[in-house]
């Protein structure tokens, strides 16, 4: 079946410093999508991309979507403490839509 | 608008009972899916209903079952509880599947003693 990877599992960093998390997967994603879990919290839905190649930015976060639609990063330029979080991609294989995959996730925390 | 809710929040059960999940989806979204989410496994897809009907399932066994209403409230259960299953189970709503964002509820926390 399809299987999603993130890298890194953990990723500590000063306030301050730039952060990036990497999601491949096994298979051609129709899209990706990006979440966002606070400590205690539940994931909360960040941005979708859809095109091949496209990038998306929000405020310091930069989304990418890989050529092959089979890889995407998330970029945080400058991370903040509210920052701190587990970061999941997670994709739709392009021949079943309706079953989305999440990679393991990237937990970032930031040292003030 | 509201926000999609389960009940109940936190609940603790014996090996081998038996328990039942819900989750209303927010208001004009028919797709419910169903994660389990452990420290060890990350989010775990179980099955998504879309109208009452079971679209997808994950590879859970058969001891894990859902179902959707007409009014696209869902539940899932959970029979002869085991140890392994205790996790936090997280229902999202969209409005249709695949190529739509989810919102997950806030989950309930099973914990099997």
């Amino acid at each position: 079946g399809q299987q999603v990877m993130q890298i890194p599992q953990y990723q500590h960093v000063q306030e301050g410093e730039d952060f990036t998390t990497y999601c491949n997967s096994s298979t051609t994603l129709s899209n990706i999508q990006w979440y966002k879990q606070r400590p205690g919290g539940h994931p909360v839905f960040l941005i979708q991309l859809v095109k091949s190649g496209e990038v998306k930015k929000q405020k310091r976060l930069t989304f990418q979507f890989g050529e092959a639609k089979k890889n995407s990063s998330l970029h945080i330029t400058a991370t903040q403490t509210t920052d701190v979080g587990t970061y999941f991609c997670a994709g739709p294989e392009s021949t079943n839509a309706g079953k989305s995959t999440f990679g393991d996730g990237t937990t970032l925390t930031v040292k003030p | 608008k509201a926000g999609v809710t389960q009940t109940p929040r936190y609940l603790i059960k014996t090996r081998g009972q038996q328990v039942t999940l819900s989750c209303s989806p927010i208001s004009g979204h028919r797709s419910v899916s169903w994660y389990q989410q452990t420290p060890g496994q990350g989010l775990q897809f179980l099955f998504e209903y879309f109208s009452e009907t079971q679209r997808n399932k994950g590879n859970f066994p058969g001891r894990f079952s859902g179902r959707q209403f007409s009014n696209s409230r869902s539940e899932m259960n959970v029979s002869t509880l085991e140890l392994g299953d205790s996790a936090l189970y997280l229902c999202a709503s969209s409005l249709g599947t695949g190529l739509y964002e989810q919102y997950f509820g806030p989950g309930t926390r099973l914990t099997v003693t």
